[in-house]
């Protein structure tokens, strides 16, 4: 099964920031990577696809990126609708695991 | 639009069975893939099973393999999901998700259906 790593758990930060979410496989995955957001008990979001493939309506301050075991999720200027906990997930194969979810406060 | 709607979740004691349904409406159903996902209370998202667009491959995650079954009526555009032997730890809200096979992704979940294990 592959193994995800997701970092940080939590991250404080402010309105403008730039933020930098990392995700790291046990093994490699060609560009099976998606993030996900997910907001004050609702479902999760499908954010960016396949690495960096932002999805229709997700404003262009979030960006995906990385390759092999390596891969990031960066919001280039926090706004107020941005708090909420990330979630990184491979989709190479089944298990279909997910990282351990970075909030965002 | 893509719709999944969960149902069927509630207090069940250790031991116990319950079947998860999830109706869905606003897209082919017989050509996607299908997952169920939980969480936990204050914990984070597991992928628990999927089952093919045509019902003939399904995978399950270690911690219910033998006990959880996933299914799919394609007369009835519904997923479900079999849940037996239930555990405390089975606690959490049970998420059913589409799969969009171009994406590799998982673009649609329904709302959830909670499922509490307690004695």
């Amino acid at each position: 099964d592959i193994q995800m790593t997701q970092s940080p758990s939590s991250l404080s930060a402010s309105v403008g920031d730039r933020v930098t979410i990392t995700c790291r496989t046990s093994q490699s995955i060609p560009y099976n990577l998606n993030w996900y957001q997910q907001k004050g008990g609702k479902a999760p979001k499908l954010l960016i696809s396949s690495v960096s493939t932002l999805q229709g309506g997700v404003p262009s301050r979030f960006s995906g990126s990385g390759s092999g075991t390596d891969f990031t999720l960066t919001i280039s200027r926090l706004q107020p609708e941005d708090f909420a906990t990330y979630y990184c997930q491979q989709s190479y194969g089944p298990p279909y695991t997910f990282g351990q979810g970075t909030k965002l406060e | 639009q893509v719709q999944l709607v969960e149902s069927g979740g509630g207090v069940v004691q250790p031991g116990r069975s319950l079947r998860l349904s999830c109706a869905t409406s606003g897209f082919p159903f017989s050509q996607y893939t299908l997952h169920w996902v939980r969480q936990a209370p204050g914990k984070g998202l597991e992928w628990l099973a999927l089952i093919s667009f045509d019902g003939t491959n399904k995978k399950y995650a270690e911690s219910v393999k033998g006990r959880f079954t996933i299914s799919r009526d394609t007369s009835e555009s519904t997923l479900y999901l079999q849940l037996n032997s239930l555990r405390p730890d089975d606690t959490a809200l049970y998420y059913c998700v589409r799969e969009e096979h171009t994406l590799y992704a998982f673009d649609s979940w329904g709302q959830g259906a909670l499922v509490t294990v307690s004695s």
